[in-house]
């Protein structure tokens, strides 16, 4: 039973416009939520997280939403570039401070 | 230095060999951790490991055995495994356990035969 779900498996945007890659969660025990990206032959890459206290996380480009009553969360690329093109791994963290995965997202960004 | 370095990249053994992955960072991290990843799966956790003591096993069969032998190092010992263990097997590292900034090794693809 995932506790962690990202139900798409893949996305496709345009160079330039707003990517939105979603997430959905079981455990309202979680405390943190996160991103991470993965380039191919590389390991994943730490991106940003949002405390279960909070509902928005900026970092440059990138903004994280959280919904605690619909138990969703989203990550937001403004401007997409080519080099966002990446699976996308949402994570959280949750008792014994395990972080827990979902299955990923393959995003690609079009010229 | 923000690497974790797993070697070897890649390991074809058979299931009556014995081989180890290896994992080492210079973070000064005291956490490290084992994940195993399967084909369009999620990375999986198998074993934490904090200030060099096994903190979480999640159920893994003994034929996985995890060491710690240093602050630095990371070795996951395979003995007797099944062609279903083929996998990609990450290794982490973060400040502390539980840290949401983990580092991630490029992996090791294993294939048994």
């Amino acid at each position: 039973d995932q506790q962690v779900k990202q139900n798409s498996p893949s996305l496709s945007v345009q160079e330039g416009r707003i990517s939105i890659l979603n997430c959905d969660y079981t455990n309202s025990m979680f405390d943190y939520f996160l991103w991470y990206k993965k380039y191919p032959a590389e390991g994943p890459t730490f991106l940003i997280s949002i405390s279960s206290i909070k509902d928005k996380n900026e970092d440059g480009r990138f903004t994280v939403f959280l919904n605690k009553s619909a138990k969703h969360l989203s990550l937001h690329i403004v401007p997409s570039q080519p080099g966002d093109s990446a699976v996308y791994f949402c994570a959280a963290r949750g008792l014994g401070d395990k972080i827990i995965f979902g299955k990923g997202t393959r995003l690609h960004i079009l010229p | 230095d923000t690497e974790v370095t797993q070697t070897p990249k890649h390991l074809v053994m058979g299931m009556t060999n014995k081989k180890s992955l290896k994992c080492e960072q210079h973070m000064g991290h005291r956490a490290m951790y084992w994940y195993k990843q399967k084909a369009k799966k999620p990375p999986e956790l198998m074993f934490v490991y904090s200030y060099e003591k096994l903190s979480i096993n999640e159920s893994v069969p003994s034929r996985f055995s995890p060491e710690c032998p240093n602050s630095s190092l990371l070795n996951l010992h395979l003995h007797a495994l099944q062609p279903e263990d083929s996998a990609l097997y990450l290794c982490a590292s973060s400040l502390e356990k539980g840290y949401t900034e983990a580092f991630f090794g490029q992996g090791t693809r294993l294939t048994v035969v």
